[in-house]
Formats: structure tokens, sequence, C-alpha cells
């Protein structure tokens, strides 16, 4: 069964101090692997998709790596404006994406 | 050039009544899916929908049921609505053939 697990399940950080997010991931067939922002009720906000392990995509003061088994997001000199939920999703058989259930990220001045 | 359109924002049903939500996907968008967002965990797949049909389910029993039209937008329905329906209801277009989704604001469903 695809599954997807983040870690940690919250994260405080002071402005300037960087810091990883963590997505484990266990699929058949990787389509993409997807990382989305989302504000309290909000919908989710793409911000990157990576497909193959090696992949490096930047925004900003967020990079996304990705290996065989985990995707990284990380956070360099973050702003109380990253504060959010950050999702990661896999994209498995068919079109469907599967959720991790979310890294909730607060960045205090 | 708007975005995924969601409809209403909020409801307030009760036990055991019937409610539909309503999406407008992006504009070139021809595949919307929905997912279910509980309070604290991440969206879970519905269905989804391209050429009116649906191609793929999620877990979901069928008291969930959607439509959709030639002009592409959807309908999702829930019959006999419980308790535990009550969550964030997104719906998410994509272009097919492209990957990536653009998810709209949600509907916040409150069953009491």
């Amino acid at each position: 069964e695809d599954q997807v697990t983040q870690s940690p399940e919250a994260l405080r950080l002071q402005e300037g101090e960087s810091s990883s997010l963590n997505c484990s991931y266990t699929v058949s067939g990787l389509r993409g692997l997807f990382w989305y922002r989302q504000d309290p009720g909000k919908g989710p906000e793409f911000l990157f998709t990576l497909y193959s392990a090696g992949e490096e995509k930047e925004k900003e003061r967020l990079k996304a790596t990705l290996t065989k088994k985990e995707s990284f997001l990380h956070i360099t000199a973050p702003k109380p404006e990253d504060s959010a939920t950050y999702l990661c999703a896999v994209q498995a058989e068919g079109n469907k994406l599967v959720f991790g259930a979310g890294t909730i990220l607060r960045v205090k001045s | 050039d708007a975005g995924v359109t969601q409809s209403p924002t909020h409801l307030i049903k009760t036990r055991g009544q019937q409610v539909t939500l309503r999406c407008s996907p992006k504009s070139g968008h021809d595949t919307v899916s929905w997912y279910q967002q509980a309070l604290g965990q991440g969206p879970q797949f519905i269905f989804q929908y391209y050429e009116e049909e649906e191609r793929q389910r999620g877990n979901f029993p069928d008291r969930f049921s959607g439509h959709q039209f030639p002009n592409y937008s959807s309908e999702l329905n829930v019959n006999a609505l419980l308790l535990g329906d009550s969550a964030l209801y997104l719906c998410a277009s994509a272009r097919t053939g492209a990957h990536g989704y653009t998810f709209g604001s949600g509907t916040r469903l409150t069953v009491v």
C-alpha cells in the first residue's frame, strides 16, 4: 500500500534558524513527489514536483531534494511568513495523490 | 486567471441529511479530483473525474458520489451524513497528461 510519513509533526524555529522537513514514502511506481504549503482554512498551494532520485528544486528560501526513499524540504533563514503546514504527496498508480499528515512549521521573530 | 473555485465555503448540516458541493476547475484543466481533509490530517483521495466519468476511487463508501459536467465542473454528493463526515473538502484540477494539481480553498462541512 502506498504510504507517506512526514516528520517532525511540528517544528518551531527562530527567524533565521535553518532546518529541514522529512518525507519518507513507499509507493509502487513513483510518478512524482509533490510539496505543498497550506495556510489555515485554505487549500494546499503547490511548491515543487520532483520526479527522480537526485533531483533538486529551489524557490526563494526553500529547497526540495529527492532520494529513492525520502524527500527533504530545506528551509534556509526562515521568516515568520514561512509559517504554515507543509504537505508532502506522492503520485501513485492512476493519478491520485497520497498525502502525508504534514509538518506544522512556526517561525518566531 | 481564476484558479479552482469551490462553493459554498462553509456549510452546516444535520446528521442524516444530504449535501452537494461544487467545483469549477482552473481554466484549461479537464480533470477534477476530490479530497477529504480531517482536522490535523493530510487530504485523503475520494475520486477523480475525467470526460464526465469516474476514473479512480479511494476508500470511501458509496454514500460519496460525484458528477462531472461537459464544461468540466464537478459536484460531490454525500448522502446520509455522519458526524465523521465533518471535514474540509478540497477540489483539485489538472490538465490531462500534465503533472501537478491546483487546489481550491475548499468547503468546510460541519455535521451536527
